[in-house]
């Protein structure tokens, strides 16, 4: 499959442990924020968002925290699963920035190991 | 319902050349973004149409340029192609642009520039 990233960083987790995805985002301003998963040869898949005005998020196995004052973004996964094997990407929208402008991380990969 | 869809999947052009991408929405999407991905920059947001009109629009020189017909779907073209361009090249597509909503990635296509 494509590359996405050579020089991404990796992080490495066994089989049913949980997964700490971090992203720092750029803009103060940005009030939405969305966490992305690319796999290998396909586009990235939207995973869960959060606005501003709220501090976590839960889905399915996945939890954003958001801590504005250090504009720090996390996305928890439980029990990580090799299917979750992928690059993750974090992805602000600004506020004045048109809604569907995204500015994205740089990504991280997540390699889960059996 | 189909997702979106982007031909061609891989393209290989040399410097000088132009270039034309295709995306079709996800029927009934009205809005269509367009992303470059490469190992040294990331995703870069490049522009953004809604209803045949350019709303958005990235850092990226005017070599870069789109269109969207009334069906909703969208070319780019890049003109004058350098060996910078090569890359893969992601359309979005969202039902509206004057909301935040989910944004839905094709494939890409995976542009190499000899």
């Amino acid at each position: 499959g494509e590359s996405v990233g050579l020089h991404l960083p990796t992080l490495s987790v066994q089989e049913g442990d949980n997964s700490i995805i971090n992203c720092a985002y750029s803009n103060s301003a940005s009030d939405y924020f969305i966490w992305y998963k690319q796999e290998s040869g396909k586009g990235p898949q939207f995973i869960i968002d959060i606005r501003s005005n709220m501090d976590k998020r839960q889905g399915q196995r996945v939890t954003v925290l958001l801590n504005k004052t250090v504009k720090h973004l996390s996305l928890q996964i439980a029990a990580t699963q090799p299917g979750d094997s992928a690059v993750y990407f974090c992805a602000e929208i600004p506020f004045s920035g048109g809604y569907n402008k995204l500015i994205f991380g740089a990504g991280t990969r997540l390699a889960v190991h059996p | 319902k189909a997702g979106v869809t982007q031909t061609p999947r891989y393209l290989i052009k040399t410097r000088g050349q132009q270039v034309t991408l295709s995306c079709s929405p996800i029927s009934g999407h009205r809005s269509v973004s367009w992303y470059q991905q490469t190992p040294g920059q990331g995703l870069q947001f490049l522009f953004e149409y809604f209803s045949e009109t350019q709303r958005n629009k990235g850092n990226f020189p005017g070599r870069f340029s789109g269109r969207q017909f009334s069906n909703s779907r969208s070319e780019m073209n890049v003109s004058t192609l350098e060996l910078g361009d090569s890359a893969l090249y992601l359309c979005a597509s969202a039902l509206t642009s004057g909301r935040i909503g989910e944004q839905f990635f094709g494939p890409g296509t995976r542009l190499t520039v000899l």
